[in-house]
C-alpha cells in the first residue's frame, strides 16, 4: 500500500534556528513530491519536486529529493515565528491521486 | 498563483439535513478536482475524484451515496453532505490541478462543518 510519512510529528525551535522536515514513501509509480504549509485553513503551495539531487530554493525554505532512498527533505534556516505552520509533503501517484502525509507540526518560538 | 474559491467556510447545521459544498476554480479551467477531508490535528484524507463531465472516483470507505459529488462544469465541483450525522462535522477542503507547469494541486480554503 502506498504510504507518506513524515517526521518528527511535531517540533518547537526558536526563531533563527535551522530544522530540517524529513519525508519519506514508499509508492508505485511516483510522479512527484510536493510540499505544502498549512497555517489555519488552506494549505499553501512551497516546492514540486521530481528529479533527484535538484535542490529547489525560495528565500530561506530548500527542499530536495532523493529518489533512490525515497525520500525529501525541507529546510527552513533562519526561523521565524511566522514559520509556524504544519508542514506537509504529498506524492502525485501514477494514477493521480495526491496522497498526503502526516505531517509535521513547527511552533517557532520568539 | 492558481486561485481557488470554496463556499462556504463555515456551515452549523441540524442532525439530518443536507448540506451543499461549492469549490470554484477562478482563473483556470480545472478537470479533475479533489475532495479531502481533515479532522484536528491530523493530515488531509482524500475522499474523492471529481472529473468533469463524469461520475467522481471515490476512496475505499467513503459512501458514495452520502458523500454526493458533482463537477459540471470546468470550473465548479460541489460536495453535498446528505443526511449529516454529527459524526459528519470535520473540515472539507477542495483542490483542483493546475497543469502546464508540472502537476500542481490549489486548495480552497476549507469548510468547517458542524452537525448538531
Amino acid at each position: 500500500e502506498d504510504k507518506v510519512v513524515q517526521s518528527p510529528l511535531s517540533l518547537v525551535v526558536h526563531e533563527g534556528d535551522t530544522v530540517t522536515l524529513n519525508c519519506s514513501y514508499e509508492v508505485t509509480n511516483f510522479r512527484s513530491l510536493l510540499w505544502y504549509k498549512q497555517e489555519k485553513k488552506a494549505p499553501t503551495f512551497l516546492f514540486m519536486l521530481t528529479s533527484s539531487g535538484i535542490e529547489k530554493k525560495s528565500g530561506r525554505l530548500s527542499s530536495i529529493l532523493d529518489k533512490k532512498e525515497l525520500f525529501s527533505i525541507l529546510n527552513i534556516t533562519a526561523t521565524q515565528t511566522g514559520d509556524s505552520a504544519v508542514y506537509l509533503c504529498a506524492y502525485l501517484s501514477g494514477t493521480y491521486k495526491y496522497i498526503f502525509g502526516t505531517g509535521t507540526r513547527l511552533k517557532v518560538l520568539a | 498563483g492558481a486561485v481557488v474559491s470554496q463556499h462556504p467556510s463555515r456551515v452549523i447545521c441540524k442532525s439530518g439535513t443536507s448540506v451543499k459544498i461549492e469549490c470554484r476554480s477562478l482563473d483556470f479551467q480545472a478537470t479533475t478536482m479533489f475532495w479531502y477531508r481533515q479532522f484536528p490535528k491530523q493530515s488531509l484524507m482524500l475522499m474523492a475524484t471529481s472529473n468533469e463531465g463524469s461520475k467522481a472516483t471515490y476512496e475505499q470507505g467513503v459512501e458514495k451515496d452520502k458523500f454526493l459529488i458533482n463537477h459540471a462544469s470546468l470550473t465548479l465541483s460541489t460536495l453535498t453532505v446528505t443526511s449529516a450525522h454529527p459524526e459528519d462535522s470535520s473540515f472539507y477542503i477542495c483542490s483542483a490541478e493546475v497543469q502546464g507547469d508540472g502537476e500542481k494541486l490549489f486548495f480552497g480554503s476549507g469548510t468547517q462543518l458542524s452537525v448538531l
